[in-house]
């Protein structure tokens, strides 16, 4: 089955633990993205990769790092979370930059940071 | 800087209604404009994507349009059912730095009252 998978779903963690959340896809995009979702502030990109080893900041890529080493993988990483990052937080792929190319979303990871 | 936004930020409908969503932007260098529905706890799935050189897409009961030149989108759902019930988003695929970044509306959320 196609999909976007993202791990964990959801993480509670404390103020300056850095963690990462994984992010795969297994239909062979080039690219890749990461969202946040906030209320009242909608989805905002935060950092996409047109392919491996090539990334790029979003709107909102403060506070966050990320790395495609291989072309099914795009973990985030937050080096030094603060509470202003509580968030869910959405993974997505499409097959390559194309006008006539869908973005498939994974099913979110829900953080909290205390 | 390109900002979207949807109108009405909610609407509750009873059963079998025709409906029509509104989506606005203000710049229109975009490669395409796309809809979403978002299911609560869930990710987004990807409703029609019209290419910036199109007018309409149609799948089943929903029928999209664009208007670039007025930076207006419209989702029109017929004979709507319970089924439909979540949140809508738009999102358009800006043109600068190649196209790559995406920026999406606040959404508008369906009731559909059986």
């Amino acid at each position: 089955e196609a999909q976007v998978t993202q791990n964990p779903r959801y993480l509670i963690t404390v103020t300056g633990k850095k963690l990462t959340v994984t992010c795969s896809q297994n239909m062979n995009h080039e690219y890749m993205s990461w969202y946040r979702q906030d209320p009242g502030l909608g989805l905002r990109q935060i950092y996409y990769s047109m392919n491996v080893e090539v990334t790029d900041k979003g709107d909102v890529p403060e506070g966050y790092k990320v790395s495609r080493k291989e072309k099914r993988n795009f973990p985030l990483i937050l080096e030094s979370p603060s509470p202003n990052q509580t968030s869910l937080y959405f993974c997505a792929s499409s097959s390559s930059a194309g006008a006539s190319d869908t973005q498939y979303f994974g099913p979110g990871t829900r953080l909290t940071v205390l | 800087k390109q900002e979207v936004t949807q109108i009405p930020a909610a609407l509750s409908v009873p059963e079998g209604e025709n409906l029509v969503l509104n989506c606005s932007f203000t710049d229109s260098a975009i490669y395409n404009l796309q809809w979403f529905r978002q299911d609560p706890g869930k990710g987004l799935t990807s409703l029609l994507l019209i290419q910036s050189s199109q007018r309409e897409q149609t799948s089943g009961r929903l029928n999209a349009s664009l208007d670039k030149s007025s930076g207006r989108s419209t989702l029109y759902i017929a004979a709507s059912q319970p089924g439909d019930s979540a949140t809508y988003l738009c999102a358009v695929r800006r043109r600068d730095n190649y196209g790559q970044n995406f920026v999406f509306g606040p959404g508008t959320r369906l009731s559909v009252l059986p």
